[in-house]
């Protein structure tokens, strides 16, 4: 069942922050998130698994709340190169695929 | 070490002609997916392999075949084309599944006219 992203679009002014929440109604084990740009590939940002801690990349960041099948992506100070769709990929202990979401598009202007 | 490459870039098709897209990998992993994107529908999983003579329906299987003969090789088959299916493709392979990262080729851009 494929997570709900939201919002669907977002745009930033330089060094502002941002907020990328994922929800899923099954139970999941790992939560994926990728960037992708305008006429390229998703490109892979984290993993965050079951029991494992924050993790963070550069000024992004994200967090996984277990209990409420939510992950939520951190833009923190966000710079021109943090434009772009980004997706939640999410997948369940026994799952031999992940589920997409819709996708969230950052915008940041100078 | 290329990564996961995609052939063709491009194609464009017409109404009922049939075509084969092509993915390779070459970092020996297991799994491997091919999705289609369309405009603020996200990734959409048509078909997966789980290993080498294995293949899989994913979301949206219905008007395409996959073959995985090789291990590194990954065939996505359109047997007669039709205007929907014009879209953004994206293979991607993995060592594991959920705990592992998905890597994606550049893509396919295919028209059916």
């Amino acid at each position: 069942q494929q997570p709900v992203q939201s919002p669907q679009a977002v745009i930033l002014r330089e060094g502002e922050d941002a907020v990328i929440n994922c929800s899923s109604s099954k139970a999941l084990y790992s939560v994926h998130w990728y960037r992708q740009k305008h006429g390229e590939a998703p490109v892979f940002l984290m993993i965050l698994l079951k029991g494992g801690e924050q993790k963070g990349h550069e000024k992004i960041s994200a967090s996984f709340n277990e209990k409420k099948q939510q992950s939520s992506l951190y833009l923190t100070a966000s710079q021109l190169s943090y434009s772009g769709t980004y997706f939640c990929g999410t997948g369940g202990s026994n799952d031999y695929k992940l589920s997409f979401g819709a996708g969230t598009t950052v915008t940041v202007r100078a | 070490n290329a990564g996961v490459t995609q052939t063709p870039k491009f194609r464009v098709l017409k109404t009922g002609q049939s075509m084969t897209l092509l993915c390779a990998q070459d970092m020996n992993h297991e799994y491997m997916y091919w999705y289609r994107q369309d405009p603020g529908m996200g990734l959409r999983l048509i078909h997966y392999s789980v290993g080498e003579g294995t293949t899989a329906k994913g979301e949206v299987p219905d008007g395409y075949n996959v073959s995985r003969l090789k291990k590194q090789n990954f065939l996505l088959g359109l047997e007669s084309a039709a205007p929907s299916q014009t879209s953004v493709y994206f293979c991607a392979s993995s060592y594991r599944v959920v705990t592992d990262t998905q890597y994606f080729g550049p893509g396919t851009r295919l028209t059916v006219l």
